[in-house]
């Protein structure tokens, strides 16, 4: 069991916009920045977001992110067959002691 | 852009112990995080802690026991290694750099599976 909590997949038709989900607790996302990752089936993992709705260098607006309370959210509009990946997010958690911790991730199918 | 490329066994027999090494090209070892994840087959990432350039860590608190990261700055490298391996441990181990201590990691290597196994 992850301590963030993602729906395992979501699906929509290219053009469209999705948001994906991540439910966590005060000692994680309430009160630490959330990030979010792809993941291409056989790649590296890459960061999208960081500090709850900052996108890397390179990465498009298409991508945004947003938290509120103990709760992250991923945003993807114009969805392109490309962005069909493994979507995780992650912070630190402090519960015991602080380590990082990441959603257990949520299938996108273009369809 | 800085590259990272992991070396090590593919293959580690239950109760050894796996050694990794991360190598980092195009920018240097200094003033950066470096951690270490893994991901299950067909599962999802597990962090498994981190070490800065001064050799100041942090771990994943259900593998510390069993975890030990190093780091040589002149080779620009750091290392990884995971005690008692059991079949659990099976992973790709990816390695990443992290800017500060609590920013999320974000340049990462390709990954390299290890499997144990006798």
């Amino acid at each position: 069991q992850s301590v963030l909590t993602q729906p395992p997949s979501v699906s929509a038709a290219p053009g469209q916009k999705v948001t994906i989900s991540c439910s966590g607790s005060s000692s994680n996302i309430g009160n630490n920045y959330v990030s979010w990752y792809q993941q291409v089936p056989g790649t590296a993992p890459k960061l999208l977001i960081y500090e709850n709705d900052k996108r890397p260098s390179g990465i498009p607006d298409r991508f945004s992110g947003s938290k509120s309370g103990t709760s992250a959210t991923l945003g993807i509009t114009g969805l392109q067959t490309g962005d069909e990946a493994d979507y995780y997010c992650g912070t630190w958690d402090s519960s015991l002691n602080i380590n990082w911790v990441f959603g257990g991730g949520t299938k996108l199918t273009v369809l | 852009q800085v590259q990272l490329q992991e070396s090590g066994p593919g293959l580690v027999k239950p109760s050894e112990t796996l050694s990794l090494t991360c190598t980092v090209s195009r920018g240097s070892i200094s003033n950066y995080y470096w951690t270490w994840l893994r991901q299950p087959p067909g599962k999802g990432l597990e962090w498994i802690g981190y070490i800065s350039n001064s050799g100041g860590t942090k771990y994943k608190p259900s593998l510390k026991s069993r975890v030990t990261l190093s780091v040589d700055t002149s080779k620009n490298q750091f290392s990884l290694k995971l005690s008692s391996v059991t079949a659990a441990d099976t992973a790709v181990y990816y390695c990443a750099r992290g800017v500060y201590d609590l920013a999320p990691p974000d340049y990462w290597s390709q990954g390299i599976l290890v499997t144990v196994s006798s």
